[in-house]
């Protein structure tokens, strides 16, 4: 079964302590991406990966990073979070061979920074 | 920069009724336009996928456009049930890469009464 997984699903944290989001797809998908959802502002890309060791900034990256040493994990890290980080994340990806193709998203990571 | 935007931005209606939902984007240049659904703090599922070349899919109760020279989509559902209650979300795939390989509306949250 085609699966993005996301873990933690759930994490409160506290401000400052370093922590990492996995992610994890079984298409051989090219392109990953994380996104941030908050009430009233929608989906907003964070980082994207185009392949392996390629990653580029989305529309709001300050406070994050990510790495993509493999192709099918894609993990999101917060260095030093801070209460404005507080926000549903999904990754996402798709195949960029066939440019038709759909986007598959993980069912989301809630984050609650204190 | 493609920018989607989704009208209304919320809808209730009783059971049993059409309802149409907008999608409008400002480039037309798209490889494809998906609409997606996403039920509260759930990941998002894809409902349609809608090729540039084409004009309409449909999958059961729901028929999704595309009228890509205008830059709209809607997305009709027929017969609407209280299971139908839930945001709806559009997205584009731009052949332009402005950093962004999916832009999303805001979305739609749909209420059906029963």
């Amino acid at each position: 079964e085609a699966q993005v997984t996301q873990n933690p699903r759930y994490l409160i944290t506290v401000t400052g302590k370093k922590l990492t989001v996995t992610c994890s797809q079984n298409m051989n998908h090219e392109y990953m991406s994380w996104y941030r959802q908050d009430p009233g502002l929608g989906l907003r890309q964070i980082y994207y990966s185009m392949n392996v060791e390629v990653t580029d900034k989305g529309d709001v990256p300050e406070g994050y990073k990510v790495s993509r040493k493999e192709k099918r994990n894609f993990p999101l890290i917060l260095e030093s979070p801070s209460p404005n980080q507080t926000s549903l994340y999904f990754c996402a990806s798709s195949s960029l061979l066939g440019l038709g193709n759909t986007i598959y998203f993980g069912e989301g990571s809630w984050l609650t920074v204190v | 920069k493609q920018e989607v935007t989704q009208i209304p931005a919320a809808l209730s209606v009783p059971e049993g009724e059409n309802l149409v939902l907008n999608c409008s984007f400002t480039d037309s240049a798209i490889y494809n336009l998906q609409w997606f659904r996403q039920d509260p703090g759930k990941g998002l599922t894809s409902l349609l996928l809608i090729q540039s070349s084409q004009r309409e899919q449909t999958s059961g109760r729901l028929n999704a456009s595309l009228d890509k020279s205008s830059g709209r989509s809607t997305l009709y559902i027929a017969a609407s049930q209280p299971g139908d209650s839930a945001t709806y979300l559009c997205a584009v795939r731009p052949i332009k890469n402005y950093g962004q390989n999916f832009v999303f509306g805001p979305g739609t949250r749909l209420s059906v009464l029963p």
